[in-house]
């Protein structure tokens, strides 16, 4: 069964970092490229990041571009975005997608980051 | 960017009938690979988004037939052929043809008369 599983979120303070993680089991993890996706409250989606599949190349939404780090770690089937200098409207629930040729056959349950003083 | 614009936004449907969402690009979709990468979502309350259909047409797995997906270019539409409760939420359309970024609509919010 393919599961992926997001942890790390949280409450911070604006300007601070957090590190958020995804675990994945049920697939072969190198052999996708991986996406994050994100959803301020009430509001819709947005794509926040994609990576290859060997962790060679990652690009990001204008927004968080300088900001927000992708990587992987293959050999812990695991997929992280580390995001610095947050601000206020980073506030979102943050997804874990996997792509099969298009995005989204897979998602996470999310992890909620919450950026406030 | 490729701008996504869906209509309607709200979409009040009575069970057993039909609905239909508009999805509508701000340029073709069409790949230089000849594919059209635009896709479909469901979102139910607190739950995460499910893909029903990508490239345009195809159903994702599981996904009940009464799901369709059709267009070409710029013009896109997903149907319901017979509403059920377990329907409502929110759709989204989202394009992966031309990234990044990747762009979705507004969505639009399905519920039951």
């Amino acid at each position: 069964e393919v599961q992926l599983v997001e942890s790390g979120g949280g409450l911070v303070q604006p300007g601070g970092s957090l590190r958020l993680s995804c675990a994945v089991s049920g697939f072969t993890f190198s052999t996708y490229n991986m996406h994050w996706v994100r959803q301020a409250p009430g509001e819709g989606l947005v794509w926040v990041s994609r990576i290859s599949r060997d962790g060679s190349s990652a690009t990001y939404a204008d927004s968080v571009k300088g900001r927000f780090t992708t990587s992987r770690d293959n050999a812990k089937n695991t997929l992280y975005l580390q995001m610095n200098t947050l601000r206020a409207e980073d506030t979102a629930v943050y997804y874990c997608v996997r792509d099969d040729g298009s995005p989204g056959d897979y998602w996470g349950q999310g992890s909620l980051v919450t950026v406030s003083s | 960017d490729v701008v996504m614009t869906q209509s309607p936004l709200s979409l009040p449907v009575t069970l057993g009938q039909p609905a239909s969402i508009s999805c509508r690009s701000s340029q073709s979709l069409v790949h230089s690979n000849g594919n059209t990468y635009l896709s479909w979502f469901h979102q139910r309350p607190g739950q995460s988004p499910r893909r029903l259909i990508y490239k345009v047409s195809n159903r994702d797995s599981g996904v009940p037939d009464r799901f369709s997906g059709s267009g070409s270019g710029t013009d896109f539409t997903l149907k319901i052929s017979r509403v059920e409760a377990e329907d409502v939420g929110v759709y989204y359309c989202m394009q992966s043809t031309h990234w990044p970024p990747y762009t979705f609509g507004q969505g639009t919010k399905l519920e039951i008369k």
